[in-house]
């Protein structure tokens, strides 16, 4: 069965560390990867996608994502996070375009000062 | 450019009822997807229309269909509202090429009660 599967419902970083956002996928054909964020009472934003090529892959607001295809897996990161980073982040996986995303739960991430 | 617009931005329907969401997408960009979100549930794909034509359709009832017209603007509708149909629901457009990836809109917060 196609799924996304994010691990962490919950985590709160401290302003300037270090984040990771884990995003393990089930999907038979060639995956197109996406990470999108959320804020409260908003749509979905685009932070970075992957497609083929070089696995890491950059995106918006210094964000980055690392596709690992013997894991599974499509790892996002920020080396220093800010304040407004806070908000809920969502792995996506789909195929070809125009087919339906198949979205994780979501990752609510806190900022602690 | 003009992101993706959805109207009304809230609406508050009685059960029975029935509504139409509208989606204004990126002006070029053909392929319109509809997705609801509830805390239960998630992110679930309802359909993609593409040139007037629905290409997919998630597993929703038979009460939520939708339309494009020619100039890509879209809309879906609800009939016999239900409790349940409560969510917020997101329109998203693609241009399909190489650089595709979906861009989302504010979405409509549908309350039925």
């Amino acid at each position: 069965a196609q799924s996304v599967t994010q691990p962490d419902i919950h985590i709160t970083v401290s302003e300037g560390a270090s984040l990771e956002l884990r995003c393990n996928y089930s999907y038979g054909a060639t995956p197109y990867l996406f990470w999108y964020v959320q804020s409260p009472g908003q749509g979905l934003q685009l932070l970075l996608k992957y497609f083929s090529g070089d696995t890491l892959v950059q995106g918006i607001k210094g964000f980055e994502a690392e596709f690992k295809r013997s894991q599974s897996s499509f790892n996002l990161r920020k080396p220093s996070v800010h304040w407004s980073d806070a908000a809920e982040y969502f792995c996506a996986v789909g195929a070809q375009a125009g087919t339906a995303l198949i979205f994780g739960k979501g990752t609510t991430l806190s900022v602690s000062s | 450019k003009a992101g993706v617009t959805q109207t009304p931005r809230y609406l508050i329907k009685t059960r029975g009822q029935q509504v139409t969401l509208s989606c204004s997408p990126i002006s070029g960009h053909r392929s319109v997807s509809w997705y609801q979100q509830t805390p239960g549930q998630g992110l679930q794909f309802l359909f993609e229309y593409f040139s007037e034509t629905q290409r997919n359709k998630g597993n929703f009832p038979g009460r939520f269909s939708g339309r494009q017209f020619s100039n890509s603007r879209s809309e879906m509708n609800v009939s016999t509202l239900e409790l349940g149909d409560s969510a917020l629901y997101l329109c998203a457009s693609s241009d399909l090429g190489d650089n595709y990836g979906y861009t989302f809109g504010s979405g409509t917060r549908l309350t039925v009660v």
